[in-house]
């Protein structure tokens, strides 16, 4: 089956730790994203890539970095410098920027803080 | 930026009744879908809906993209209904909705 899978379900961080969060496709798609959600809210962008290697920032990317070296893969650590990282994270991907197409999403990672 | 909103934001049915959700717009429209949250956190695509009118089962859709907002029909509500409902929107990168988070009771 085509889809995206987000590995762990549930991670936990210890102060000070950077942790990274998975996120294979498997759908061909150029365009992939990570989204930040706190309870009760809605979804934040953290950062989008169209290409492989190559990402831009979104509306809340400081603590937080990622790399593209495959079409298939978009990981993101959550690094130290975050201080308040307890949230559920959710990834994304589209056909391409180009394109008016639909997001798929991820079933997420719950992050928590020991 | 986009700014989306949703109304209302909080919902309680009774089994069998229907409802409407709203999503408005501040910006012209290109990319639209409505998504359902479960209660495990699972974002369910119900809708890609950019403009025009869309059915699946007793859930409908419509966009009014030139009046910059969409309507989420929800008809003869189930319990399995009940979760929170988002809306987004954006080119490349989407802005959600806060959602409208619904009760069906049995």
């Amino acid at each position: 089956d085509g889809g995206i899978t987000q590995s762990p379900k549930y991670l936990f961080r210890k102060e000070g730790q950077n942790v990274t969060l998975s996120c294979e496709q498997n759908l061909n798609h150029d365009a992939m994203y990570w989204y930040r959600q706190d309870p009760g809210q809605g979804l934040r962008l953290i950062y989008y890539s169209q290409i492989v290697n190559d990402f831009q920032k979104g509306d809340i990317a400081e603590g937080y970095s990622v790399s593209r070296e495959k079409k298939e893969s978009f990981p993101l650590t959550v690094t130290s410098a975050q201080k308040n990282p307890t949230a559920f994270y959710l990834c994304a991907s589209s056909i391409g920027q180009h394109s008016n197409q639909p997001q798929h999403f991820g079933d997420g990672t719950r992050l928590s803080i020991l | 930026g986009i700014q989306v909103e949703q109304s209302p934001p909080d919902l309680i049915l009774q089994e069998g009744a229907n409802s409407t959700l709203r999503c408005n717009f501040s910006d012209s429209v290109n990319n639209l879908q409505w998504f359902h949250q479960n209660p495990w956190g699972q974002l369910i695509n119900l809708f890609y809906i950019p403009s025009g009118t869309k059915q699946n089962g007793r859930l409908s859709a419509t966009t009014v993209a030139t009046e910059r907002y969409s309507l989420l029909y929800i008809s003869s509500s189930q319990t399995t209904d009940s979760g929170v409902y988002f809306c987004a929107s954006g080119t490349y990168k989407y802005i959600f909705g806060t959602g409208t988070r619904l009760k069906v009771l049995a």
